[in-house]
């Protein structure tokens, strides 16, 4: 089975802070993927990585940064929190090669990050 | 632009089926997905169809997919408490993967 797993389940961080999320795969998936979730507006894409060191930005990159240094870890860099990133965070995985995200994706259970 | 389209809640009484509904745009869209996340959790991949077939049944869930109205449904017979969850349709385009906003689906006792 696929596992994606996520360093945190809950975080609090404060207006300013910077912030890591961290998302790991073990199954040499080739594709990972940050979405934000927020209610009535289902999953929204932030970035994505088909390869090492390699990232392109999704629907809402702004504010965030990633880093994808090994394979199977990704990283969501919030460079200064806002109250406007309280938002549940979802990591996923994909086989894939290229720049495609078009195959079905795997995800981790989520982080809910509220910034006060 | 690729967009999927889904309403946002429904309720159904335990031992009913549910039918959950999704439009979508993109008439090059190869493989269409139902995605289940439960409380707290991340998605998980229910099932999908093949944008050739019409459907697919897995035990108590049926997919219909009418690609000339691009319209895409999941049947779950004999609802239980444990189908309480939040259903994403999602459809794979040339180049990316497009959710719904997704379905909130509660059952009555």
């Amino acid at each position: 089975d696929v596992k994606v797993t996520q360093s945190s389940r809950y975080l609090v961080k404060r207006t300013g802070e910077k912030v890591f999320l961290e998302c790991v795969q073990d199954m040499d998936h080739e594709n990972m993927f940050w979405y934000r979730q927020d209610p009535g507006l289902g999953l929204r894409l932030i970035y994505f990585s088909y390869d090492v060191k390699m990232k392109e930005k999704g629907d809402i990159p702004e504010g965030y940064s990633v880093s994808r240094e090994k394979k199977e870890r990704f990283s969501l860099i919030l460079e200064s929190a806002s109250t406007n990133q309280t938002s549940m965070y979802l990591c996923a995985s994909s086989q894939g090669t290229g720049r495609t995200e078009a195959y079905e994706q795997y995800f981790g259970p989520g982080t809910r990050l509220t910034v006060t | 632009g690729e967009d999927v389209e889904q309403s946002l809640f429904l309720s159904v009484r335990e031992g009913d089926s549910s039918v959950i509904n999704c439009t979508y745009t993109d008439s090059s869209s190869t493989y269409l997905y139902w995605y289940k996340q439960e409380p707290g959790a991340g998605l998980q991949l229910l099932t999908y169809i093949f944008s050739n077939m019409d459907m697919k049944q897995d035990q108590r869930l049926t997919v219909l997919l009418n690609k000339k109205d691009k319209h895409l449904s999941l049947r779950i017979a004999d609802t239980q408490t444990g189908d309480s969850a939040i259903y994403f349709c999602a459809e794979r385009g040339a180049s990316k993967i497009i959710f719904g906003s997704g379905t909130r689906l509660s059952i009555r006792p």
